[in-house]
C-alpha cells in the first residue's frame, strides 16, 4: 500500500501567495496530523484531526489552516505566506482510539521555501 | 511545562553499542516514543515505553524510568545504516506527543 502521500515534494513560493499542501493515506487512520520540522528544533505540531469533520489546534498552527472532509485527506492551507514558514511538513496518520497511546506514520515531507 | 533533552550529536565505530539518553520532565506522561529519521526522510518508529523497564526489539533496547524521568536507546552490532538522528517523543496527559529536537548519530567504518 502506499500509506500516506504528500505534495508537492518541494516548493518555491512567493511571500504573500497562498498555499495547499495535500495529504492522502490509504490506512483508514481516523487521525491525522501536520506537522513543521525546523532546524536544531523538534517536530511542532500545526493541526491534528482527531476524525473526519473535526479540526484541533497544536502547538504553532497560527498562519496555517486544515480541513477534514473525509477520512483519507487532510490538506494544510497557507492563506498568506511569509518567509519564517520555510520548513520541512510532515503529514502523519495513526490509528487513534480515544484515550489509548498510538504509532503515526508519516508521509515523506514537503520542502517549502518562502521568499 | 515539558522538556526533552537528549544530545546533539554522537559518534560510533561499526560494530560497536551505544547509548543515545534521554530526559524529560513532564506534568503528565502516558508513554514515551523513541523515532528513527534518516537524513531528508520522513521518521519512522522504533518503539514505545509506558512502564519502566527495558523493551528489546533486535539490535535496538528502550529503557524507561518514569521515576527519574529517564530513557534511552542501545543500539547494538551498530551497522553503517544506522547512521541517523534519534528522536525522543513523549506522550503528555492529553495523548499528545512533544518531540524532542533529535540526536544525530554518525557510524564510521
Amino acid at each position: 500500500t502506499a500509506g500516506i502521500t504528500q505534495a508537492p515534494t518541494s516548493q518555491i513560493l512567493a511571500a504573500g501567495r497562498s498555499m495547499t499542501l495535500r495529504c492522502t493515506q490509504d490506512m483508514r487512520h481516523n487521525a491525522m496530523y501536520w506537522y513543521r520540522q525546523d532546524l536544531g528544533l523538534g517536530l511542532r505540531l500545526i493541526h491534528y484531526s482527531n476524525t473526519a469533520g473535526t479540526t484541533g489546534k497544536g502547538e504553532v498552527p497560527d498562519g496555517y489552516s486544515v480541513s477534514r472532509a473525509n477520512t483519507d485527506d487532510f490538506p494544510l492551507t497557507l492563506a498568506s505566506a511569509v518567509p519564517s514558514q520555510t520548513s520541512v511538513y510532515f503529514c502523519a496518520s495513526s490509528d487513534r482510539t480515544s484515550g489509548e497511546t498510538d504509532t503515526q506514520y508519516f508521509g515523506p515531507g514537503t520542502r517549502l521555501t518562502v521568499l | 511545562g515539558q522538556n526533552i533533552d537528549q544530545p546533539t550529536e554522537m559518534t560510533a565505530t561499526e560494530g560497536a553499542i551505544v547509548q543515545i539518553n534521554c530526559t524529560y520532565q513532564t506534568s503528565g506522561f502516558n508513554g514515551l516514543f523513541w523515532y528513527q529519521q534518516h537524513a531528508g526522510e520522513a521518521p519512522t518508529f522504533l518503539s514505545y515505553n509506558v512502564l519502566d523497564g527495558l523493551e528489546e526489539k533486535g539490535r535496538f533496547s528502550s529503557f524507561l524510568s518514569r521515576s527519574k524521568g529517564y530513557s534511552y536507546l542501545l543500539l547494538k552490532e551498530l551497522q553503517m545504516k544506522d547512521s541517523a538522528s534519534y528522536l525522543c517523543v513523549l506522550m503528555d496527559s492529553n495523548y499528545q506527543l512533544i518531540w524532542g529536537a533529535g540526536t544525530k548519530l554518525i557510524i564510521k567504518p
